[in-house]
């Protein structure tokens, strides 16, 4: 069983502080990294789609990075702000194959 | 806004009820998927259907039935099912289910929250 792991499984932080977390995944036979933003209840919504080793993508104060050789990619909140409180999923693509396969997802609450 | 949409939001049944969960997306998408998300757990795929046609059944019981009648709309039928079948039902559509068609990206709906009494 190939699994996706993330950590840590929840964050409590303060306004404003910066923050990071962890997807892993298998490195062989990697094509691509999903991470999508899920606020509760509402839909899962797309950040990221990250495909080559070093890869870094931003958008707003929300950016990551994506090493494929170690098997990682973290997710970075700069000046986290109480409308960042979601869960964050990352998911991987494996080459050849077709489905995304998950992972816990970390849950971030900021605090006002 | 996602595009896809799905009724009921919330659903709770008995278990001799048989019920259906209805998905449709906007996005001009090929397949559609179902997910299950149970408590403390990873989204699991249940099915994918790429131009309506099932390509991925991953290993779930009979009492959950799919239906793709066309592209653009995705049911599960329930029936005689268990209080461990509740859980968050998610829908998703993408452009097809090859990864070179923008790696997959998927498109999620909000979810139909079922419980089993």
């Amino acid at each position: 069983i190939l699994n996706v792991e993330q950590s840590p499984q929840s964050l409590h932080v303060q306004e404003g502080d910066s923050t990071n977390f962890t997807c892993s995944f298998p490195s062989s036979n990697f094509y691509a990294l999903h991470w999508y933003r899920w606020e509760t209840a509402k839909s899962p919504e797309a950040l990221f789609v990250m495909t080559l080793n070093g890869d870094e993508k931003k958008k707003g104060r929300i950016s990551a990075t994506l090493n494929t050789k170690e098997g990682y990619s973290y997710l970075y909140i700069k000046g986290s702000q109480p409308e960042d409180s979601a869960t964050y999923l990352c998911a991987w693509l494996v080459y050849a194959g077709n489905m995304l396969t998950f992972g816990g997802g970390t849950r971030l609450m900021v605090k006002p | 806004e996602t595009g896809v949409t799905q009724t009921p939001r919330h659903l709770v049944m008995g278990m001799t009820n048989k019920k259906s969960l209805k998905c449709e997306q906007h996005l001009g998408h090929n397949a559609m998927y179902w997910y299950k998300q149970s408590a403390k757990k990873p989204l699991e795929l249940m099915f994918v259907y790429n131009f309506k046609e099932q390509t991925e059944n991953n290993s779930v019981p009979s009492r959950f039935s799919p239906e793709c009648p066309n592209s653009s709309h995705l049911f599960l039928h329930l029936h005689t099912l268990q209080p461990e079948d509740s859980a968050l039902y998610l829908c998703a559509s993408s452009q097809g289910t090859q990864p070179t068609r923008n790696y997959n990206e998927q498109f999620f709906g909000p979810g139909t929250r079922l419980t089993v009494l």
